[in-house]
This record gives C-alpha cells, structure tokens and sequence, in this order.
C-alpha cells in the first residue's frame, strides 16, 4: 500500500522552512527521500533506517519515527534550487519500495 | 560509469501494437525495479527483481504486461497489445541489495 504524504503542494519564499510528512499503515524497514526535477527521473536524497536517526543532505534533513511508522522531510532556508516534486519511498518485507503521491514545492525568489 | 540506460526515451505507438522498453542497470547492481508514472497514480512499482529473478510482480497491471530479465545487465517491459490508458513514462531504477535507487532517465510512451 502507498504511503501518504502531506501537503501535496507548498509553495515558499526563498529562506523559508517547510515540512513534508509521510505515514505508513505498515511496519517499515527504512524510508528514502528522493527528488524529481521537472522532466528528469528522481533523484536519492537520503535513506534514514530503524532507530529513529535524523539526517541531513544540505540543508534538508528528515527523521523517522519507527514506532509511528512516519518520517518527516524539513526543508530548512529554502533555495530556488530545491524546488520539485519530493517523494518518500517506504521499504516493507522483501525490498519492497512504494512511493508517496509526491509533494510539489515551489520556491519563489 | 554511465548510470542506468533505458531504451527509446521516446515511444509513439498505436493501441493494439507491441511495446518494448529496454534497461541496462548499472553494472554490479543486483537489483532492478520497473516503475509507471502518471499525474493520476503517481509513481508506481510494476515489477522487482532480485539477481535476475522476479521477487514481486503484484503491480503488474495485468497480463498484457510482461517483464523478463534474462541476465544481470538487461531487463526488458513488454506491453502487448498496448492501450491508450498505457501512457506514461516507465522508470527502470537499479540497487546494489535493494538499497538505494539509481534511476533512469525514463521512456514516455504514447499510445494512440
């Protein structure tokens, strides 16, 4: 089953923080985060696993939430080079990854 | 290296023809993934193969749909007879142990 991420879109001002969530209703093994520009495949970003560590690539990080079975995505001093379509991909039992509807973010100068 | 090629980037076709798109994963990766892409379903997960074996093929839309991976650098998604509602740009995304995921750069198919 697909994870559920929320919003599907922001839009933000150049500096500005925001968040992307991502909720399972299945046990995960890790989450990855990844990145598609417009017209180009997804870019990997980072892949957080159990034990609910943060990490960082720039000035995005994220955590998971084991337990919860969420992760979160901070976007944090936003630059127009972040814009794009964010997907958080769930791994379950076998090396299974899903992937999220996507959250659009648009970054205005 | 040259990352994970995919074969055509574009494909224009009539409902009722064959489709085949082709993957060369990136050399040392043991794992190959075919995802569909619309703005309706998003990125879906078609098919997955673990050293050339199929582990899960749930997402395969149905039996016009086939994928084969007949060595450890090919893989190929086969659509016969294509249809209109088959429009979209299909992802072939290779790993080393399921891990991270190296994409394609995706071939958008049309069917008319």
């Amino acid at each position: 089953q697909q994870p559920v991420q929320s919003p599907q879109a922001v839009i933000l001002r150049e500096g500005e923080d925001a968040v992307i969530n991502c909720s399972s209703s299945k046990a995960l093994y890790s989450v990855h985060w990844y990145r598609q520009k417009h017209g180009e495949a997804p870019v990997f970003l980072m892949i957080l696993l159990k034990g609910g560590e943060q990490k960082g690539h720039e000035k995005i990080s994220a955590s998971f939430n084991e337990k919860k079975q969420q992760s979160s995505l901070y976007l944090t001093a936003s630059q127009l080079s972040y814009s794009g379509t964010y997907f958080c991909g769930t791994e379950t039992a076998g090396n299974k990854l899903t992937f999220g509807g996507g959250t659009r973010v648009l970054v205005k100068p | 290296d040259a990352g994970v090629i995919q074969s055509p980037r574009h494909e224009v076709t009539e409902m009722g023809q064959e489709v085949t798109l082709r993957c060369k994963p990136i050399s040392g990766h043991n794992s190959l993934f075919w995802y569909r892409q619309t703005m309706m379903r998003g990125l879906e997960l078609l098919i997955y193969f673990n050293n050339n074996v199929p582990i899960d093929d749930s997402g395969m839309p149905e039996d016009r749909f086939s994928a084969k991976m007949p060595n450890a650098s090919f893989s190929t998604l086969k659509i016969q007879p294509s249809e209109p509602r088959d429009s979209a740009v299909y992802f072939c995304a290779s790993s080393f142990r399921a891990n991270v995921l190296t994409f394609g750069a995706g071939s958008r198919l049309t069917v008319l």
